[in-house]
C-alpha cells in the first residue's frame, strides 16, 4: 500500500529565516506529487505540482518553491519567510497518468507559524 | 470559472440524528467530484470519488450522491466519532486540477 510522509510536523521560524519541508511517497512509482497550503478557516489552496523529477509548476507567485530531486520526494522551500507563510502545509500525491485532475491523496500535514 | 461552495460552514447535530451536507458546484468538465474527511491538525482523508450523476456510494455511515449541479453527503444516525470538517472538490478536466470547497465542519454530541 502507499504511505505519504511529511517532516517536520511542526515548526516555528522567525521572519526572515530559510524553510525546507519535506515529503515522501511509498509504494508508488512515478506519482504526482502537491503542495497545498491551508489557512485557518479556508479552503485548500494549491501552491506547486509536479508530474515528474525537476519539473515544477507553480500555480501562485510567492517566495516559496519547490524541487522534486527524487522520484518519490518533493521538497518546498523559502529563502525569507514572511508572516504571511504561516499556515498548515499539505503535500499529496495521485497516480500517473491520471493526472491532478483524480483522486489526490493527502500526507499527515506540517504546521508552519513565522513569528 | 470553476467553483465549489459547500454549506452549511458548521452543523451541529445529536448523536444519532440524521442530516445533509451540500456541495455546490460550477466547473467546465467534471473529472470527478472528491469527498474527504479531515480531523483537527490533519490531513484530509479521503473518502468517496463520484464521476457522473445519479451515482451513489456508501462508507458505514456516510452516502454521497452526486448530480449535475451539486453532491450531498448523507450522514446517518452519526456518532461523536464523525465529529471533523468535511471537504469536497471537484476535478476539472480542463485545467487539470483539484477545485476545493471550503469544508463544513461537523459537531457530533453525545
Amino acid at each position: 500500500s502507499q504511505t505519504i510522509h511529511q517532516w517536520p510536523a511542526t515548526l516555528v521560524q522567525p521572519v526572515g529565516s530559510p524553510l525546507s519541508l519535506e515529503c515522501t511517497v511509498e509504494g508508488t512509482s512515478n506519482p504526482n506529487l502537491y503542495w497545498y497550503r491551508q489557512a485557518a478557516g479556508r479552503g485548500l489552496q494549491l501552491l506547486f505540482y509536479s508530474v515528474g523529477i525537476g519539473q515544477i509548476s507553480s500555480e501562485v507567485p510567492q517566495n516559496l518553491s519547490a524541487s522534486r530531486p527524487q522520484d518519490r520526494q518533493f521538497i518546498l522551500s523559502s529563502k525569507k519567510l514572511l508572516l504571511s507563510d504561516s499556515g498548515f502545509y499539505l503535500c499529496a500525491w495521485s497516480a500517473a497518468p491520471s493526472g491532478g485532475a483524480d483522486t489526490q491523496y493527502f500526507g499527515p500535514g506540517t504546521r508552519l507559524t513565522v513569528l | 470559472e470553476d467553483q465549489v461552495t459547500q454549506s452549511p460552514e458548521a452543523l451541529r447535530l445529536q448523536e444519532g440524528e440524521s442530516s445533509s451536507l451540500n456541495c455546490s458546484y460550477t466547473v467546465s468538465g467534471l473529472r470527478g467530484l472528491f469527498w474527504y474527511r479531515q480531523d483537527p491538525g490533519k490531513g484530509p482523508e479521503f473518502l468517496f470519488t463520484l464521476y457522473s450523476a445519479g451515482e451513489e456510494k456508501e462508507k458505514e455511515r456516510l452516502k454521497a450522491t452526486l448530480t449535475k449541479k451539486e453532491s450531498f453527503l448523507h450522514i446517518t444516525a452519526p456518532k461523536p466519532e464523525d465529529s471533523a470538517t468535511y471537504l469536497c472538490a471537484v476535478g476539472s478536466s480542463n485545467t487539470g486540477k483539484l477545485i476545493f470547497g471550503q469544508g463544513t465542519t461537523l459537531q457530533v454530541k453525545p
